[in-house]
C-alpha cells in the first residue's frame, strides 16, 4: 500500500462549487504539505502543518483552506472553485529532518 | 525569500550517454538542503538525490550525481549511462532549515528530459 494517498485522483467541477481534496499518510510523519503544480511554474506551497494544532499559509493560500483532522489526515478545500485553480495538486509529508514524500497527485479541472 | 531557477526548460540525451541538468538558487541562509525530484508521466514525484549544504562532498546515488558549488549557489544533476526510464520532468528544490521558512520546499520550474534510443 502507498504511504501517502490522495483522493480523488481526478476531479472535474464547475466554477463556484466547493470541493475538498483529501490526503492520508501511514508514514507516521508530523508534517504535511499541500502544493499545486502549474506548467512552467514548478510546485508552489499552498498550506503546511507541522502538527495537528499548527497550520500555516504558504505562498499561494488565497482561495484555499485546510483542515488537519488527525496526524495522518490533511484536507485541502476550495471554497468556491474558479478556473485558474485548475492544476495538479500534491500532498506531501515529512519527519522533522527528513525528505518530503509525495502522494500521487490530484488533477483538478474547474470549468 | 529563496528562489530556485532551472534555466533549461528541455534537454535531450542519447541512451547510454551522460547529461547534466542545471539549477541555481538564491539564499542568504548557510544551512539548507537541496534535492532533485523526478516526475515521470505517471506524475508521481520521486526523490532522486539530496545534498546537505554543510557537506562539501557531492552526493551520489548510482548513476545520479550532483555538482554542488555552494559559493556559486549552483546544484547540477548529472545522469550517467542514461536509460529510457530516465525520461521525465526533473525538479530542483531547496529546503530551508532556518527561521519561519523551516522545512519548506521551494521548487524550480522543471526541466523536461527526453532520452533517445
Amino acid at each position: 500500500d502507498a504511504d501517502v494517498t490522495q483522493t480523488p485522483r481526478n476531479r472535474i467541477t464547475k466554477t463556484g462549487k466547493r470541493i475538498m481534496l483529501e490526503c492520508s499518510q501511514t508514514k507516521g510523519h508530523d508534517r504535511m504539505y499541500w502544493y499545486r503544480q502549474d506548467p512552467g511554474l514548478g510546485l508552489r506551497l499552498i498550506y503546511y502543518s507541522f502538527d495537528v494544532k499548527d497550520i500555516n499559509k504558504g505562498e499561494i493560500s488565497d482561495g484555499y483552506s485546510v483542515s488537519r483532522q488527525a496526524q495522518a489526515k490533511f484536507s485541502l478545500s476550495l471554497e468556491s472553485a474558479i478556473p485558474n485553480q485548475t492544476a495538479l495538486y500534491f500532498c506531501a509529508t515529512s519527519g522533522s529532518v527528513e525528505t518530503q514524500y509525495f502522494g500521487p497527485g490530484t488533477r483538478l479541472l474547474v470549468l | 525569500a529563496q528562489t530556485v531557477t532551472q534555466s533549461q526548460p528541455e534537454m535531450s540525451v542519447q541512451e547510454a550517454e551522460t547529461v547534466t541538468l542545471s539549477c541555481t538558487y538564491d539564499t542568504s541562509e548557510s544551512d539548507y538542503y537541496l534535492f532533485w525530484y523526478k516526475q515521470p508521466p505517471s506524475r508521481q514525484m520521486i526523490l532522486v538525490i539530496r545534498q546537505e549544504a554543510y557537506k562539501q562532498q557531492n552526493a551520489t546515488e548510482n548513476r545520479f550525481s550532483v555538482n554542488f558549488q555552494k559559493a556559486a549557489k549552483s546544484f547540477s544533476l548529472k545522469i550517467s549511462d542514461s536509460q529510457l526510464g530516465d525520461a521525465a520532468m526533473y525538479f530542483c528544490a531547496y529546503r530551508s532549515e532556518g527561521g519561519t521558512s523551516y522545512g519548506k520546499l521551494t521548487f524550480g520550474q522543471g526541466t523536461i528530459l527526453t532520452v533517445h534510443p
